[in-house]
């Protein structure tokens, strides 16, 4: 099946810096991609999803100017947490859908595991 | 109210046994429903979709009830490897919407 990756897979920083997280569709186009959150045993909450080319649509209560959402081609899109707090760690995942599709060829990357200090 | 609700669980069970997972959702418009499972860390994977009329994967068995709003998964023979969390999703406008998942273990 289609593959995408992330990187890195897992990054622990300092409190007060930015951290940039990569989605890459490996063999595929995607024309939407969308980042969720998912703190320790809680579900999945999506964040935002990244169409090329456009503006992220942020879902209610995600800040757009602390997760700074990037979609430059159809096959990268970037998450980059500005001024990272220890309530940001999290495991970041990041999926990627190509247009036309049905919602469950969505495909997973395998995550990034945040901790802030 | 959350938008899709499961039972946490655990569901601890021998090996062999059949364990099924209900789920409930509040969007009565959502039409695609899915099962994933998400191991230890990991990311979630497409299970199985759901349709009206149901539909089987070999141990798997998954049905979906409009009527009382509520989808479940079957699980027969369980095996030591079906250990994880089962997530509940439901599409809405092609957004993946997630329940917080029900840990099944398999013991020997």
């Amino acid at each position: 099946g289609a593959v995408v990756s992330q990187h890195p897979s897992w990054v622990i920083c300092k409190s007060g810096t930015s951290v940039k997280i990569e989605c890459r569709s490996l063999d595929f186009q995607a024309t939407t991609m969308f980042w969720y959150r998912q703190f320790p045993k809680q579900s999945l909450m999506l964040m935002a999803t990244s169409n090329e080319g456009s503006k992220a649509t942020y879902e209610q209560g995600v800040e757009k100017d602390k997760f700074l959402i990037n979609h430059a081609s159809l096959t990268l899109s970037t998450l980059t947490v500005t001024s990272a707090h220890p309530e940001d760690s999290s495991f970041y995942i990041c999926s990627a859908r190509v247009a036309g599709e049905a919602t469950d060829t969505q495909y997973f990357g395998p995550g990034t595991r945040l901790t802030v200090l | 109210r959350k938008e899709v609700e499961q039972d946490p669980g655990p569901f601890n069970v021998p090996e062999g046994a059949t364990v099924a997972f209900n789920c409930t959702y509040s969007n009565s418009a959502s039409q695609s429903f899915f099962w994933y499972r998400q191991d230890c860390r990991k990311e979630p994977k497409l299970l199985m979709s759901v349709y009206s009329s149901g539909n089987e994967d070999g141990r798997f068995t998954a049905q979906l009830n409009r009527a009382s709003q509520y989808i479940s998964l079957l699980i027969r023979d369980s095996k030591l490897s079906d250990s994880a969390t089962y997530l509940c999703v439901m599409d809405s406008s092609y957004k993946l919407i997630f329940g917080s998942g029900t840990r099944l273990l398999v013991r020997p």
